[in-house]
């Protein structure tokens, strides 16, 4: 079993939409829990990051940990075309930091 | 500023040749990552530096994975005798450093390497 599980998509959502991107992981003393998104041919780029359960906001960003279930969301309201890219969850402790494989999100217009 | 500069950024090469990989990390960055993007695999960890300390190896795949990091600073990822299961994205990132094993911060990614080996 891998320590972090994120179905890969793809995610098909029309614009104006409001999508849900989830992850689990399988180690209770992970403590950073973040979302990084890559665009086509680029590196990663932090999207949110937090280290407690419950919801952290961010313009059309949430993104939501529940510890007690080991379960990481980013929801993303009102979508734009300009939201499609893979989104990337990551957690970990001090060290070492794990990434899921990544959903691919297409926002069509 | 600058952020993390990779190059090439696209390689092709023929089975059973070696390549180098070259990473320019963030000015003042301690710590710097090498990760492998395969795809539907995501991001796996190959091999982390942190300031003077002994690198992390320990996600290399094989022995015929190594890397250096030079003055502190640029780093380079060399694969020997390249295999066809060695074609992907080739990601660096840089921190930092002020977090051991960097998971508490941002991990700052250059564009990557595509290597294809035919």
């Amino acid at each position: 079993q891998k320590e972090v599980e994120q179905d890969p998509g793809p995610l098909s959502v029309p614009e104006g939409a409001i999508v849900s991107l989830n992850c689990t992981y399988s180690n209770s003393a992970f403590q950073y829990f973040m979302w990084y998104r890559q665009y086509s041919r680029k590196g990663p780029e932090l999207l949110m990051y937090t280290y407690s359960s419950g919801n952290k906001e961010d313009g059309r960003f949430t993104a939501q940990v529940d510890k007690s279930s080991k379960y990481i969301s980013l929801f993303i309201r009102d979508s734009q075309p300009s939201d499609s890219a893979t989104y990337l969850c990551a957690t970990g402790n001090t060290d070492k930091l794990i990434f899921g494989t990544g959903t691919r999100l297409q926002v069509f217009p | 500023g600058a952020g993390v500069s990779q190059s090439p950024s696209n390689k092709v090469t023929e089975k059973g040749k070696d390549v180098e990989l070259r990473c320019d990390p963030i000015s003042g960055h301690t710590a710097l990552y090498w990760y492998r993007q395969s795809l539907g695999q995501g991001l796996e960890f190959l091999i982390y530096f942190q300031g003077n300390s002994a690198p992390d190896k320990s996600g290399l795949p094989s022995d015929r994975f190594s890397a250096e990091r030079t003055g502190g600073s640029v780093s380079t990822l060399t694969i020997q005798r390249t295999q066809q299961e060695d074609s992907a994205v080739y990601l660096c990132a840089s921190t930092p450093g002020w977090s051991s094993g960097g998971a508490g911060e941002t991990q700052y990614f250059g564009p990557g390497t595509r290597l294809l080996v035919l």
